[in-house]
């Protein structure tokens, strides 16, 4: 399996709701990453979680709450949204230290439209 | 900030050679990588640079010059399904992994 699977595809939800995003990878990966995506934009680094421990934060705003249950599962908790926080939200993951043949492995992302 | 520079859009011809530029104000990182994104898809691995020079993979190369703080990514014989944005980042690890990406440059292959 060399995939990084992520769910739902699409979502949209209301500034007062509650949902999840999830992320699960079973390539022995024990570096996982949550990027958001604006249209015609880059992606942007959010978290970094190594050894599933918390290793970076980007001065994300405590609306998104990340979560690694285990080495293959990222989640990111998503509360109180605000409109312009629809965006394409990537998942990646990497070996510790990604070799030359590797990279980082994204997956398909979840569309997030918050209304 | 650590300030990655590409062009925004590129246009081409179908069968030709194009290079698309990255240039970054940062230090320290480990290596640079290329990745291909078409629209609403994830990105995908291109390639990686940790030493300067060329690294050739098929159609599509890569340069890198730290002491020019430089990179290029080189598509030959180009197709139209090489439309797409191409991304260049830079890599950080020193007890943490950090990718962080360039703007990107969308090409428009044209028959």
């Amino acid at each position: 399996d060399t995939e990084v699977t992520q769910t739902p595809k699409h979502l949209v939800m209301g500034m007062t709701n509650k949902k999840s995003l999830k992320c699960e990878q079973h390539m022995g990966h024990r570096a996982m990453y949550w990027y958001k995506q604006k249209a015609k934009k880059p992606p942007e680094l959010m978290f970094v979680y190594s050894y599933e421990k918390l290793s970076i934060n980007e001065s994300v705003p405590s609306r998104f709450s990340p979560e690694c249950p285990n080495s293959s599962l990222l989640n990111l908790h998503l509360h109180a949204l605000q409109p312009e926080d629809s965006a394409l939200y990537l998942c990646a993951s990497s070996q510790d230290r990604p070799a030359n043949n590797y990279g980082y492995t994204f997956g398909s992302g979840t569309r997030l439209t918050v209304v | 900030g650590q300030n990655i520079d590409q062009p925004t859009e590129m246009t081409a011809t179908e069968g030709a050679i194009v290079q698309i530029n990255c240039t970054y104000q940062t230090s320290g990182f480990n290596g640079l990588f290329w990745y291909q994104q078409h629209a609403g898809e994830a990105p995908t691995f291109l390639s990686y640079n940790v030493l300067d020079g060329l690294e050739e993979k098929g159609r599509f190369s890569s340069f890198l010059s730290r002491s020019k703080g430089y990179s290029y990514l080189l598509l030959k014989e180009l197709q139209m399904k090489d439309s797409a944005s191409y991304l260049c980042a830079v890599f950080f690890s020193g007890g943490y992994n950090k990718l962080i990406f360039g703007a990107g440059t969308r090409l428009a292959v044209h028959p």
